[in-house]
C-alpha cells in the first residue's frame, strides 16, 4: 500500500539503551523529516533529509543519528536514550514541486517512553 | 532564525460561531506556509498551501489567507467534527541551499455542539 508506516508504533526503553525508529514511504518523496512532538512545544524537527545520503539538523538534534541511504527509509536512532526523549514522534516525507516543498505527509507516529 | 507564532493556544466554539485563527511568521525567504488539521493520536493532516501575500483558499468551512507576516485560518460556521488541533508551517530556505519547515505549537479547536 501506498503511504508512509512507522514502527514500531509503541515503544518502551531503559536509560541508556539504543533505539532505533523506522520510517518507511512508498512514494519516492525527495525530502523526510522527523519531528517530535511535546506539550507545550508543538512539533519540532530533529533532523531532515533532502535526498539519499544528504541530511541535516533541525532544532533539537542531540542525542539522535540518522541516516538515509535508499530514498524510501530514514531511520532515527537514539544512541543512549533518556528520560527527556520520552515523546511522541513522527516521520514525514514531502515531494517538490517547481522547486518548492509539496505537501508533507506524516506517519502515526511512535510513542517513545523512556523509564 | 524562522520562527512561527499561532494564536490564540484554545478556541472554544459555539456550533455555527464562526472565527479565526492567526499565524505569524519570520522566516528567511518564505517558499510556502501550510495549514494542517491534527486529531489526537493521529499525524498532521494537510489542508492548505499558500506562496505569496494575497493567496487564498478555501475547503468547505475553511479559508487560509496569506499576508507578508501572517496567515489566518477563517473557520465559518463549523461543526463538531471541526474540533481539532491546528497547525500552521512555514517553508524556508537554511544557508545550504535545502528546503526547512518550522511549524508553530498550534490552535487547538473545540466546538460545542
Amino acid at each position: 500500500d501506498a503511504g508512509i508506516t512507522q514502527s514500531p508504533r509503541y515503544k518502551i526503553t531503559e536509560t541508556g539503551r539504543q533505539v532505533t525508529l523506522m520510517c518507511h514511504q512508498t512514494w519516492s518523496h525527495s525530502y523526510m523529516f522527523w519531528y517530535r512532538q511535546d506539550l507545550g512545544h508543538g512539533l519540532r524537527l530533529i533532523y531532515y533529509s533532502a535526498a539519499a545520503d544528504i541530511t541535516d539538523k533541525g532544532e533539537v538534534p542531540d542525542g539522535y543519528v540518522v541516516s538515509r541511504s535508499k530514498t524510501e527509509n530514514f531511520p532515527l536512532t537514539l544512541e543512549s536514550a533518556t528520560r527527556s526523549q520520552t515523546s511522541v514522534y513522527f516521520c514525514a516525507s514531502s515531494g517538490q514541486v517547481r522547486g518548492r516543498l509539496g505537501e508533507a505527509f506524516f506517519g502515526q507516529g511512535t510513542r517513545l517512553t523512556v523509564v | 532564525e524562522d520562527q512561527v507564532t499561532q494564536s490564540p493556544e484554545a478556541l472554544r466554539l459555539q456550533e455555527g460561531e464562526s472565527s479565526s485563527l492567526n499565524c505569524s511568521y519570520t522566516v528567511s525567504g518564505l517558499r510556502g506556509l501550510f495549514w494542517y488539521r491534527q486529531d489526537p493520536g493521529k499525524g498532521p493532516e494537510f489542508l492548505f498551501t499558500l506562496y505569496s501575500a494575497g493567496e487564498e483558499k478555501e475547503k468547505e468551512r475553511l479559508k487560509a489567507t496569506l499576508t507578508k507576516k501572517e496567515s489566518f485560518l477563517h473557520i465559518t460556521a463549523p461543526k463538531p467534527e471541526d474540533s481539532a488541533t491546528y497547525l500552521c508551517a512555514v517553508q524556508g530556505v537554511n544557508s545550504g541551499g535545502y528546503q526547512k519547515v518550522t511549524f508553530g505549537t498550534g490552535t487547538k479547536l473545540q466546538v460545542i455542539p
